[in-house]
C-alpha cells in the first residue's frame, strides 16, 4: 500500500507571496491533518480535515487555510508569506482521528 | 501553553545502554499517548503507544511507562542501537477529539 505522499518536497518563496502545498493520504483513510515543524517548536497542529470538512483548527493566522477534495486529497495554502513561515508542513493520515496517524515525508518550504 | 513537553532537546547515549526519554503533560483529559521516531528528511513514524488505562506498554527494544498521577510518560530502548539515532516526538491526545498535540522532540544519539 502507497504511504502518504506530499508535493513539492522543496520550495523556495520570497515574502508576500503565496504557496500552495498538497498531500495525498494513503487508500481508504479519510482524515487528513496538517503540521508545521520548526527547530524547538516540535509539531504545531495546523487542521485536521474528514470527508472534505475541517474538523478542527490550531492556533495559526488566517494566512493559513487548506480544504480536502472528495477523493481525500488534500491542500493547504499559506499566503502573504512571512519569513517565519519557513518550516518543514508535514501532512498526516489515518482512517480515522482515533487510529495512528502515518505522515508523509514533509515539504520543506524556505521563504526567503 | 505547551501541554506536551519533552525537557531533553538531546540525550547520548552509549551502544548497548538503556536510554530513557522523558515526556510531561499538564491536560488531564488526554488518555492516549504515542511515541514517534523521526530521521532527517523523513516523516515521523510512529514507534508505540499506550492507552491511560495501562501503565506499561512493551514491544521488543521499546517500553513505554506512564505515571497518570505525575502527568508523565518514558520511553526505554534497551538495549540501544546506533541506528536508534533520531528525533524522539512525544504525543498525546483525547480520543473523543480531533488533535493530537506533540512535544517538541528529544534528539537521541547512539555512540557505537
Amino acid at each position: 500500500k502507497a504511504g502518504v505522499t506530499q508535493t513539492p518536497r522543496y520550495l523556495i518563496k520570497t515574502r508576500g507571496q503565496q504557496v500552495t502545498l498538497s498531500c495525498s493520504p494513503i487508500s481508504g483513510h479519510r482524515s487528513v491533518s496538517w503540521y508545521q515543524q520548526t527547530p524547538g517548536q516540535g509539531l504545531q497542529f495546523l487542521f485536521e480535515y474528514f470527508s472534505e470538512t475541517q474538523r478542527n483548527k490550531g492556533n495559526f493566522p488566517g494566512r493559513f487555510s487548506g480544504r480536502q477534495f472528495s477523493n481525500s486529497r488534500s491542500e493547504m495554502n499559506v499566503s502573504t508569506l512571512e519569513l517565519g513561515d519557513s518550516a518543514l508542513y508535514l501532512c498526516a493520515s489515518n482512517r480515522e482521528i482515533t487510529d495512528t496517524q502515518y505522515f508523509g515525508p514533509g515539504t520543506r518550504l524556505t521563504v526567503l | 501553553d505547551q501541554q506536551v513537553k519533552q525537557n531533553s532537546p538531546s540525550l547520548s547515549v552509549q551502544e548497548g545502554r538503556i536510554s530513557i526519554l522523558n515526556c510531561d503533560y499538564t491536560n488531564s483529559m488526554f488518555d492516549y499517548f504515542l511515541w514517534y521516531k523521526k530521521y532527517p528528511a523523513e516523516g515521523p513514524t510512529f514507534l508505540i503507544s499506550i492507552s491511560s488505562i495501562k501503565d506499561k506498554n512493551e514491544d521488543g527494544r521499546f517500553t513505554v511507562f506512564l505515571n497518570k498521577s505525575a502527568k508523565h510518560l518514558s520511553l526505554h530502548i534497551v538495549p540501544s542501537q546506533p541506528g536508534d539515532s533520531a528525533v524522539y516526538f512525544c504525543a498525546a491526545k483525547n480520543t473523543g477529539g480531533f488533535k493530537t498535540i506533540f512535544g517538541a522532540g528529544t534528539r537521541l544519539f547512539v555512540k557505537a
